[in-house]
């Protein structure tokens, strides 16, 4: 059963505009969010991270968002730039060793 | 920079092979994961391993052996390739979590294994 899951397959936005991509998950033990970006025929690489500790974490263009009591956390970017354009996965751990990955998300940011 | 190399970008097998998947760390990572990633499917834990020698299934292990001999180096091995077994296939690697920061995975660029 998927304990992590990105309801979106795509999402496109406008450039300059603002993207949002969401991710649910099932399990309340989990304590540590992260979100990964993936282009074509790389392996996916690192974009943020959040603690359970915090609901809100920043990194230039890049927030992420996490709601403990819905069990929802998100990726906001702003403002988008057509280099976003790639798959994002969101990944949760409560032990700090494995990660449950969701499915994905495919951002097209149109010039 | 962390780096985590994979044999092949690209490998075509006919079913029934014996295939090695190869993936080697440089940055003396405890931690090593094979994942496979599936159109609607996302990122699938296939096997991992903590230590050498030491390796833990994931979430779908069937099908698939793996070996860990030295710390670096982290095998995939598919007995006997099946057509159903064609995706890409994802090694990542991390410090040990021994509390405090959460550790980041690192992936390698992923192999595409067709399987005829």
């Amino acid at each position: 059963d998927q304990q992590v899951k990105q309801n979106s397959p795509s999402l496109s936005v406008q450039e300059g505009r603002i993207s949002i991509l969401n991710c649910d998950y099932t399990n309340s033990m989990f304590d540590y969010f992260l979100w990964y970006k993936k282009y074509p025929a790389e392996g996916p690489t690192f974009l943020i991270s959040i603690s359970s500790i915090k609901d809100k974490n920043e990194d230039g263009r890049f927030t992420v968002f996490l709601n403990k009591s819905a069990k929802h956390l998100s990726l906001h970017i702003v403002p988008s730039q057509p280099g976003d354009s790639a798959v994002y996965f969101c990944a949760a751990s409560s032990t700090g060793n494995q990660f449950y990955f969701g499915t994905g998300t495919s951002l097209t940011v149109i010039p | 920079d962390v780096k985590v190399t994979q044999s092949s970008r690209y490998l075509v097998k006919r079913t029934g092979e014996k295939v090695f998947l190869e993936c080697v760390q440089d940055m003396d990572h405890e931690n090593m994961f094979w994942y496979r990633q599936d159109p609607g499917l996302g990122l699938r834990l296939i096997y991992f391993s903590y230590d050498v020698k030491m390796k833990e299934k994931g979430d779908i292990p069937e099908g698939y052996s793996v070996s860990r001999e030295k710390k670096e180096r982290f095998s995939l091995i598919l007995e006997s390739a099946s057509t159903n077994q064609t995706s890409m296939y994802l090694c990542a690697s991390s410090f040990r979590y021994k509390g405090g920061e959460e550790e980041t995975q690192y992936f390698g660029p992923g192999t595409r294994l067709l399987v005829l």
